[in-house]
């Protein structure tokens, strides 16, 4: 059963980077079937798309976010990881990481992890 | 990019049907057949449950159908049980250039 998990620091200074990092296990992140996401939930509002990362290190990401975002992956530890610079306050949420089956479709999602920005 | 209209909050009683809907643009909803929807009770990982959209992943119950009417994708569920209870999203591709749009949000209360 493919199993992700958010992990990284709950408590980012304004102004700082934001980094995150997703663990896949019960499947490698090297399948050329899947893309690899980030989607967040800020507290009361609904989920919003970040950016995904094919296993080759294509990327692609939402162009309100893409001048702070990088997401990068790393196949020898299965894992993909997020980093957001610049934050404030409006970037606190719950950050989930997700395997993309195709276009708008997201199977396999981590429990999420909450990120507060805050001094 | 803006996010998919979505009603807040719909309502419906056990074994009752009810349908949600998603209006996008003909930039998104309107363009491609790249709608998904997304079960989310609070706290817990959002769960896939329909995409391309009117295709039901292994596992989700045939009471959940999608479908696609020019700009507004819908998400209906019959048969309503106690467990539907949750935020459901919709989620479109739109285009190249921005990508992945999500709803909203909608409220399902089963009364």
């Amino acid at each position: 059963q493919l199993q992700l998990q958010e992990s990284g620091p709950g408590l980012v200074k304004p102004s700082e980077t934001l980094s995150l990092t997703c663990t896949v296990s019960g499947g490698s992140i090297s399948s050329s079937s899947y893309y690899w996401g980030w989607i967040r939930q800020p507290p009361g509002k609904g989920l919003e798309w970040i950016g995904s990362i094919y296993y080759s290190g294509s990327t692609y990401y939402n162009p309100s976010l893409k001048s702070r975002v990088t997401i990068s992956v790393d196949k020898s530890k299965n894992q993909f990881s997020l980093k957001l610079s610049s934050v404030t306050a409006a970037d606190t949420a719950v950050y989930y990481c997700a395997r993309q089956l195709g276009a708008a479709a997201f199977d396999y999602w981590g429990q999420g992890t909450l990120v507060t920005v805050s001094s | 990019q803006s996010a998919l209209t979505q009603p807040r909050s719909v309502s419906g009683s056990p074994g009752q049907s009810v349908t949600i809907s998603c209006t996008g643009t003909s930039s998104d909803v309107g363009g491609y057949n790249y709608v998904s929807w997304y079960q989310h009770h609070p706290g817990k990982a959002p769960k896939l449950m329909i995409y391309d959209v009117n295709k039901r992943p292994s596992g989700v119950p045939d009471r959940f159908s999608g479908s696609k009417s020019g700009n507004t994708a819908s998400l209906t569920i019959s048969g309503l049980q106690a467990e539907d209870e949750a935020d459901y999203y919709c989620c479109s591709y739109a285009g190249t250039y921005s990508l992945e749009v999500f709803g909203g949000g909608t409220k399902l209360t089963v009364l």
